[in-house]
């Protein structure tokens, strides 16, 4: 079975610093990787995702993420974080059910604080 | 193109009661799936949906369950509600079957509350 740790859940950052959020996963196969975001009161937005190729991936809002397969890593990176960017962030794997379909498997989520 | 909505956004029952939650896709999705979002287990899968069939489901009790329609849209319903069903339940359409190459596209979710 497949799994996401993310070892940060609450993590403080200045506006304009730069961002890294921790993403570790466990799956036997090659894993499909996402990041997700969760404002306060919406639902969940797709920030970017990886299936195979280049290893650092682009995603909406200035975010990219970087899989590294030695580590069984899929960090969240950003530049220069916005207050806008204050949110709940989520990491998640799709593995193989039980039916032989996909399904997504979450991380308990990192919580983004952004102080002025 | 309308996002996913999902009715009523906030709802309060008590225990032993059971509620229905109401989802609709977005235009042309066939693949609803649900989630079950609480501050201890995270977000935890119940079960999807494709064409009024169940096509996957997680690992929760025979109380909670689910249906389709026609139109895709879906409706989860939580019988006999205990406290510890209080949760934000998120309700994700893709075109497809949920995976890896059929994004999901998320409701803003309905918070039930069981006193």
């Amino acid at each position: 079975a497949q799994s996401v740790t993310q070892p940060d859940i609450h993590i403080t950052v200045s506006e304009g610093a730069s961002l890294e959020l921790r993403c570790n996963y466990s799956y036997g196969a090659t894993p499909y990787l996402f990041w997700y975001v969760q404002s306060p009161g919406q639902g969940l937005q797709l920030l970017l995702k990886y299936f195979s190729g280049d290893t650092l991936v682009q995603g909406i809002k200035g975010f990219e993420a970087e899989f590294k397969r030695s580590q069984s890593s899929f960090n969240l990176r950003k530049p220069s974080v916005h207050w806008s960017d204050a949110a709940e962030y989520f990491c998640a794997v799709v593995g193989v059910a039980n039916f032989g379909n996909e399904k997504l498997t979450f991380g308990t989520g990192t919580r983004l604080t952004i102080i002025p | 193109k309308a996002g996913v909505t999902q009715t009523p956004r906030y709802l309060i029952k008590t225990r032993g009661q059971q509620v229905t939650l109401s989802c609709s896709p977005i235009s042309g999705h066939r693949s609803v799936s649900w989630y079950q979002q609480t501050p201890g287990q995270g977000l935890q899968f119940l079960f999807e949906y494709f064409s009024e069939t169940q096509r996957n489901k997680g690992n929760f009790p025979g109380r909670f369950s689910g249906r389709q329609f026609s139109n895709s849209r879906s409706e989860m319903n939580v019988s006999t509600l205990e406290l510890g069903d209080s949760a934000l339940y998120l309700c994700a359409s893709s075109w497809g079957l949920a995976g890896a190459y059929n994004e999901q596209f998320f409701g803003p979710g309905t918070r039930l509350t069981v006193l």
